[in-house]
C-alpha cells in the first residue's frame, strides 16, 4: 500500500515562492501527481512526474526523487488565488488495475 | 465531454434514511474511484471499479455503505441508514485504464444527514 505524508498548512505573502514536500512509503507507483483544491471545488490535476528531476508549467514545477522517496511542488510567484489545499497522489502498482491514493493535503494560505 | 458528472451537489436527509449519490464517468474511461472527504479524514477512497468491476471496496466503512456500476456510464453509492458521522463530501472520479497521471474528479455531492 501506500502512505503519502506532508505538511498541513504553509503560508507565504504574494509573490513569494513556496515549496510542499511530499514523502512517501510505497511498494511500487507509477508517478507522483499533484492536485488544487479550492474550497468547496473538485480536486483538479497540477502536474505529474514518472521519471526522476523537474517538471515545469508555467508557476509551479514539480519535482520527484524515487530514491528519497520524495518529491515536492513549488509554486512561484505565488497569487491570492493560488490559496488553495494541495495534494500529492499516486497511482498504486500493488494491484494491476491501479488505485489513485491521495495525501492529506497542505493547506496554503496566500496573505496580501 | 462534460466531465465526471454527479448528483445531487447537495443532500440533506434525516438519520435513518437511505441516500443515493449518482455518477456519470466520462466516456471511454474504464476506471471509477469513490472518495469522501472530510476534514478529519481528508480524502478518503471508498471503492474503485474497472469495466464496471469492483476491484477493490475495502474503503467502504461499514455494510451500510454499498456501491453499483451497473454499465460503463452509469454509477451510485448508496448509503442505508445514513448516520450523521456519514456526512461528508463525496467525490467520483473517474480516469482510463492506462491514465496513471491523472483522476478527472467530479463536482462532488455535500451530504449532511441530520
Amino acid at each position: 500500500g501506500q502512505s503519502l505524508e506532508q505538511p498541513s498548512e504553509v503560508t507565504a505573502v504574494e509573490g513569494a515562492i513556496v515549496q510542499i514536500n511530499c514523502t512517501y512509503q510505497t511498494s511500487g507507483f507509477y508517478g507522483l501527481s499533484w492536485y488544487q483544491q479550492h474550497d468547496g471545488g473538485a480536486p483538479t490535476f497540477l502536474s505529474y512526474n514518472a521519471l526522476d528531476g523537474l517538471e515545469e508549467t508555467g508557476r509551479f514545477s514539480s519535482f520527484l526523487s524515487r530514491s528519497d522517496s520524495y518529491g515536492y511542488l513549488l509554486l512561484q510567484e505565488l497569487q491570492m488565488k493560488d490559496s488553495a489545499s494541495y495534494f500529492c497522489a499516486v497511482r498504486d502498482l500493488t494491484d494491476s488495475w491501479g488505485k489513485f491514493q491521495f495525501g492529506a493535503g497542505t493547506q496554503v494560505v496566500v496573505t496580501p | 465531454d462534460a466531465g465526471v458528472i454527479q448528483s445531487p451537489r447537495h443532500e440533506v436527509t434525516e438519520m435513518g434514511q437511505e441516500v443515493t449519490l449518482r455518477c456519470k464517468p466520462i466516456s471511454g474511461h474504464n476506471s471509477l474511484f469513490w472518495y469522501r472527504q472530510t476534514m478529519m479524514r481528508g480524502l478518503e477512497l471508498l471503492i474503485y471499479f474497472n469495466n464496471n468491476v469492483p476491484i477493490d471496496d475495502s474503503g467502504m466503512p461499514e455494510d451500510r455503505f454499498s456501491a453499483k456500476m451497473p454499465n460503463a456510464s452509469f454509477s451510485t453509492l448508496k448509503i442505508q441508514p445514513s448516520e450523521p458521522r456519514d456526512s461528508a463530501v463525496y467525490f467520483c472520479a473517474s480516469s482510463s485504464r492506462d491514465g496513471d497521471r491523472e483522476a478527472f474528479f467530479g463536482q462532488g455531492t455535500r451530504l449532511t444527514v441530520v
